[in-house]
């Protein structure tokens, strides 16, 4: 069974740092794509970041301007997020995602897509 | 950015109602569309993949469709641990998008 769980969510000032880990369980996690999404407060989902199997390649909402960074450790099946400058608005829960390619019908490998999602941590930035 | 446009925004329907759902692409997006229903205080949970593959272990009722760039997710016969909210998003490029949501409510 696919698990993923999230730890290390709490309450931070603003400024502050918080790193999430996700640690993944019950498939070979150095095969896949692996992605942070968040959901503010009564808000819809926002994609926050992903990183390759291998970490060859990061990539980053253009809204978090540098202030995030993900990294993956394939020996211990976690996936980070370390989160700095930490503002009002990063206030939000924080989804582990796992991302899966597929053929389609044309016979070509597709992108990877979002199949499982961890429960989520809960971030919260204020005073 | 690709964006995604969702409608209804809202949604009133009863058990065994036949739902529509229409997110529409400002581009094209070859199909890399994915639909997730999300229940209060849960995880969202994936439905749907390019844009009508249906994900293991998800009911037959669920399906999803295109035409162009307006996708569609269809409930054939809603039951009641339907009601939730649905989200699109495209994974055709970064960065990725979501659309805004649809609670579908009990009537």
């Amino acid at each position: 069974e696919v698990q993923l769980v999230e730890s290390g969510g709490g309450l931070v000032k603003p400024g502050g740092s918080l790193t999430l880990s996700c640690a993944a369980s019950g498939f070979t996690f150095v095969t896949y794509m692996m992605n942070w999404v968040r959901q503010a407060p009564g808000k819809g989902l926002e994609w926050v970041s992903s990183i390759t199997s291998t970490g060859s390649h990061i990539y980053y909402a253009d809204s978090l301007k540098g202030r995030f960074t993900v990294s993956r450790d394939n020996a211990r099946n976690s996936l980070s997020l370390r989160m700095n400058s930490l503002r009002a608005e990063d206030t939000a829960v924080y989804y582990c995602v796992r991302a899966v390619g597929y053929y389609d019908t044309s016979g070509y490998y597709s992108l990877p897509y979002f199949d499982y999602w961890g429960q989520g941590s809960l971030v919260t930035v204020s005073s | 950015d690709i964006q995604l446009t969702q409608s209804p925004s809202s949604l009133s329907a009863s058990v065994g109602d036949r739902v529509t759902i229409t997110c529409r692409a400002s581009q094209g997006i070859n199909n890399y569309l994915a639909w997730f229903q999300q229940k209060p205080g849960k995880a969202p949970k994936s439905l749907i993949y390019g844009a009508s593959g249906l994900q293991s272990g998800v009911p037959s009722r669920f399906s999803g469709s295109v035409s162009g760039t307006d996708f569609t997710l269809t409930i054939s016969s809603l039951q009641p641990e339907d009601f939730a909210t649905y989200y699109c998003q495209q994974y055709k490029t970064y960065p990725l998008t979501f659309g805004q949501g649809t609670r579908l409510e009990i009537k």
